[in-house]
């Protein structure tokens, strides 16, 4: 059974642009959540999306927006990027997000210059 | 708010037995969990707890669930090298299951 997976794992923006990552959660799995992950700040939790529809947000600028396909794909788009934002973007996904195990990727590592 | 805390650094030889602390601080987070992270990569689930019971048992994995002093740990029995790396504890937050408010690592090091 495939696990979730990350595109781009590496890249590089200079600042002022905008990014877009992918994740595809384990087969039969509908919820997706990001995290970002810095030295500074840690693992914090971005989005949550269920069924296509953001569950759950968390404490990050409107330049961080995601979205969900019906196939349960999401992307996450960061727009006007600023050096801050270099970081590790990690996907989690679980069944149903109720209850139980999250399982992560292997992130997708953004360096702005 | 949540708050989780670790301490940042353990030490242990080959063969002991190690022991990751954690503390937190929302009263009703469902789940508990411990994550690994090896360098250049992602978290890797090793176990989680729900909040009703006192310990879980996986293997070479034990965690222990103090409710009252809101106080998980994680044992490993016989440390191996591979060990080595950070380990995260989370918990979930109020806003919901796939919302972890995540510690700030322990960084386990296993000398031969």
């Amino acid at each position: 059974k495939a696990g979730v997976t990350q595109t781009p794992r590496y890249l590089i923006k200079t600042r002022g642009q905008q990014v877009t990552l992918s994740c595809s959660p384990i087969s039969g799995h509908r919820s997706v959540s990001w995290y970002q992950q810095t030295p500074g700040q840690g693992l914090q939790f971005l989005f949550e999306y269920f069924s296509e529809t953001q569950r759950n947000k968390g404490n990050f600028p409107g330049r961080f927006s995601g979205r969900q396909f019906s196939n349960s794909r999401s992307e996450m788009n960061v727009s006007t990027l600023e050096l801050g934002d270099s970081a590790l973007y990690l996907c989690a996904s679980s069944l149903t997000g109720e209850a139980g195990e999250l399982f992560f990727g292997e992130g997708s590592r953004l360096t702005v210059l | 708010g949540e708050d989780v805390e670790q301490s940042l650094f353990l030490s242990v030889r080959e063969g002991d037995s190690s022991v990751i602390n954690c503390t937190y601080t929302d009263s009703s987070s469902t789940y508990l969990y411990w994550y690994k992270q090896e360098p250049g990569a992602g978290l890797q689930l090793l176990t989680y707890i729900f909040s009703n019971m006192d310990m879980k048992q996986d293997q070479r994995l034990t965690v222990l669930l103090n409710k009252k002093d809101k106080h998980l740990s994680l044992r490993i029995a016989d440390t191996q090298t591979g060990d080595s790396a950070i380990y995260f504890c989370a918990e979930t937050d109020p806003r919901g299951y796939s919302t972890l408010t995540f510690g700030k690592g322990t960084m386990l090091l296993v000398s031969p």
